[in-house]
């Protein structure tokens, strides 16, 4: 158990829906990030938290991507419009505040047919 | 873009045998750490190292740094068919928000 769950576990959806993933962190955590795997790569960055404030955004993250963590608590990764190439595994890892290390919650793999 | 690149990039052995895995790396690091994942599942941290460390143990797993050659290793020891997933390793940059910057992972294959 990393102390991060992530719903839903699978997504399956149409080309041109909205879709919406969450993640939450067990305990109280400052610094969240949220990255993208696609098959057979390593995953990529996609932005970062540090409480409510979303302080780094990738060139990946398009006008159709938007994520927020209202609260500094859970946060939420919305896609509108999805496109087949938005398939893939999204992942949320928070940052323990006494070491550099992330750990992460076990994805939302989203199909888009 | 990914940052590290693993070799090799698929490894097959014996249950038993050892298994190294490399991992190179650009720019300049606070510290690199070693994931593992098993097949469509989340990504398991195993062991951090930092940029002053040369090298670091946990249990079957040894890692050593070298921060001259942007490069890392991790060997398994006496490995086991459950050690059987894909291993990346990960840089945290010397400044910014520590977002970390995977590799392409090499695939390792335990034969019982």
């Amino acid at each position: 158990d990393t102390g991060v769950s992530q719903d839903p576990r699978h997504k399956i959806t149409k080309r041109g829906q909205n879709v919406t993933f969450r993640c939450d962190p067990i305990s109280e955590h400052n610094r969240l990030y949220w990255y993208r795997q696609t098959l057979g790569q390593g995953p990529e960055f996609l932005t970062y938290f540090q409480n409510e404030a979303q302080l780094e955004k990738s060139r990946l993250l398009s006008d159709r991507f938007s994520a927020e963590r209202p609260k500094g608590s859970f946060s939420t990764l919305e896609i509108q419009r999805t496109e087949q190439g938005d398939s893939a595994m999204y992942l949320c890892a928070i940052r323990a505040s006494s070491t550099d290390t992330q750990y992460f919650g076990p994805g939302t793999r989203l199909t888009v047919l | 873009s990914q940052q590290g690149e693993e070799d090799p990039q698929a490894l097959s052995i014996q249950e038993g045998e050892n298994a190294t895995m490399n991992c190179s790396y650009k720019t300049s690091i606070n510290n690199l750490q070693w994931y593992r994942q098993n097949s469509g599942r989340g990504l398991v941290h195993l062991i951090l190292i930092r940029s002053n460390e040369r090298e670091k143990h946990s249990g079957r797993l040894r890692v050593t740094l070298d921060t001259s050659k942007k490069s890392s290793s991790l060997l398994i020891t006496a490995s086991r068919a459950a050690d059987t997933a894909s291993y990346f390793c990960a840089t945290g940059p010397s400044g910014g928000y520590q977002k970390v910057t995977f590799g392409t992972g090499t695939k390792l294959q335990v034969i019982p």
